[in-house]
Order: structure tokens, then C-alpha cells, then sequence
């Protein structure tokens, strides 16, 4: 079946732009979750999802990063006023929920700003 | 959740068992062990996970020592494609426990 899917799969920027980053969990995924990984390093959490509610955002760096899942399933990672330390790789995961937490990535979005 | 510490690197030949360790000496009683991979410029990759128990998949082997404070993942026949950064992770099993993910061990597979 298809995996976690996300998009861009590059994004590049300037600083002081908006930016958006998309994730597809896998279908029927009630739990997803976002990291980011700088150049070198394992994985960052940032903010996990239970539904459409945020039930953990402890990871989110600051205030200019937000993310939304309006519906459950698919989820935005949204960079304000993008800083050149924001260029990463951002992943998102998903997992089937409470009781069976083995979570799947994505291929990641990779975001420079230049 | 527990630390692990891992090597930072490792080589295998290609076609020779690739034994890969990991310590977690302060991981707790209702705590996995998990094991994930991440290939050049590709997501993490889930492998196997266990609590104490030996787990065999179509991917690998976990071998977690009776005390539980070490485990090993054992890559049978390594090949060029397996050459990767590989993480060991201990964590609960409740839902939205993050994974928190050290250096890992890189590992090198060689013709």
C-alpha cells in the first residue's frame, strides 16, 4: 500500500518568506507526527497529532512554526518569516494509533533558505 | 526514555553477517527497543523492534541480552544496499511517545 507521502520534496526560499510543507500519512493513521533533521544529525521531534488535535507541540523550535491537520489526515508544517537556520530536512511520520506505535516516514522535504 | 549508545561507524564485507550494538543500561521495564534505518538522503526506515524477547523479521534479527540493558541487530547477509545510518531507540509503547533519535552507527558495507 502507499506510505507517507510529502511535499515539496524541495523547497527553496528566501529569508523572511512564508512557507508550507505538506504530509499524506498512511491511510487510516490516526497519530502523525513531525522532526526535522539538520545536516549530520538524527531526527528532531517537533509536534505529534492525534486526530486533528496537536497533543503534543513541546519540539516546535518557536512561535514561527505552526501546524495544522484540519480533518485528520493530511497535516501542514507552516515557517513563518523562514530564518537561514530553518533549512533542514523536515519529516513527518504516522502510526496507526494508540497500541500499535511503530511509526512509518516519509521521504522528507528538504527546505534551504538562502 | 533511556539513552543507547552506539558506535559511530562500522564496516562489513558484503555477504557477511553485519552485527550491529547498541547499550541502553538504563532502560526500563515497560520500554521497546527499536531499531530504524536511514539510507543517503531517504526517511527513516523502520527495521524491527522488541522488549525482551529475540525478534526475527524478513529484514533482520534483535538479540536483547536477558538483563535487557544491551541488544544487537544482526543483518544477516549484508549487502551494498544496506549501507546506512542505523538508530537504536528505546521507548514506551503509548501513544505519541516521539522517538528520540541519538547519532546512530554508520554503517559501511564493502564489496
Amino acid at each position: 500500500g502507499a506510505g507517507v507521502s510529502q511535499t515539496p520534496s524541495n523547497k527553496v526560499t528566501e529569508k523572511g518568506k512564508y512557507v508550507e510543507l505538506r504530509c499524506d500519512p498512511i491511510s487510516g493513521h490516526t497519530a502523525l507526527y513531525w522532526y526535522r533533521q539538520s545536516l549530520g544529525q538524527g531526527p528532531e521531534f517537533l509536534i505529534y497529532f492525534q486526530g486533528t488535535g496537536a497533543a503534543d507541540d513541546s519540539g516546535l523550535p518557536n512561535d514561527r512554526f505552526f501546524a495544522v491537520r484540519p480533518e485528520g489526515s493530511v497535516s501542514t508544517l507552516k515557517i513563518q518569516r523562514t530564518e537561514r537556520g530553518d533549512s533542514a530536512v523536515y519529516l513527518c511520520a504516522s502510526s496507526l494509533g494508540a497500541g500499535a506505535e511503530t511509526q512509518y516516514f516519509g521521504p522528507g522535504t528538504r527546505l534551504l533558505v538562502l | 526514555d533511556a539513552k543507547t549508545t552506539q558506535p559511530p561507524s562500522m564496516d562489513c564485507a558484503e555477504g557477511r553477517a553485519a552485527n550491529l550494538p547498541c547499550n541502553h543500561s538504563t532502560i526500563s521495564g515497560n520500554e521497546y527497543v527499536y531499531w530504524y534505518r536511514q539510507i543517503h538522503s531517504q526517511g527513516p526506515q523502520y527495521i524491527i523492534h522488541g522488549l525482551k524477547n529475540n525478534e526475527t523479521n524478513e529484514m533482520a534479527s534483535l538479540i536483547i541480552t536477558e538483563d535487557r540493558k544491551s541488544s544487537t541487530l544482526i543483518l544477516p547477509h549484508a549487502t551494498l544496499r544496506d549501507t546506512a545510518v542505523y538508530y537504536c531507540i528505546v521507548r514506551r509503547n503509548n501513544a505519541g511517545n516521539m522517538l528520540t533519535f541519538g547519532g546512530g552507527t554508520r554503517l559501511m558495507v564493502k564489496p
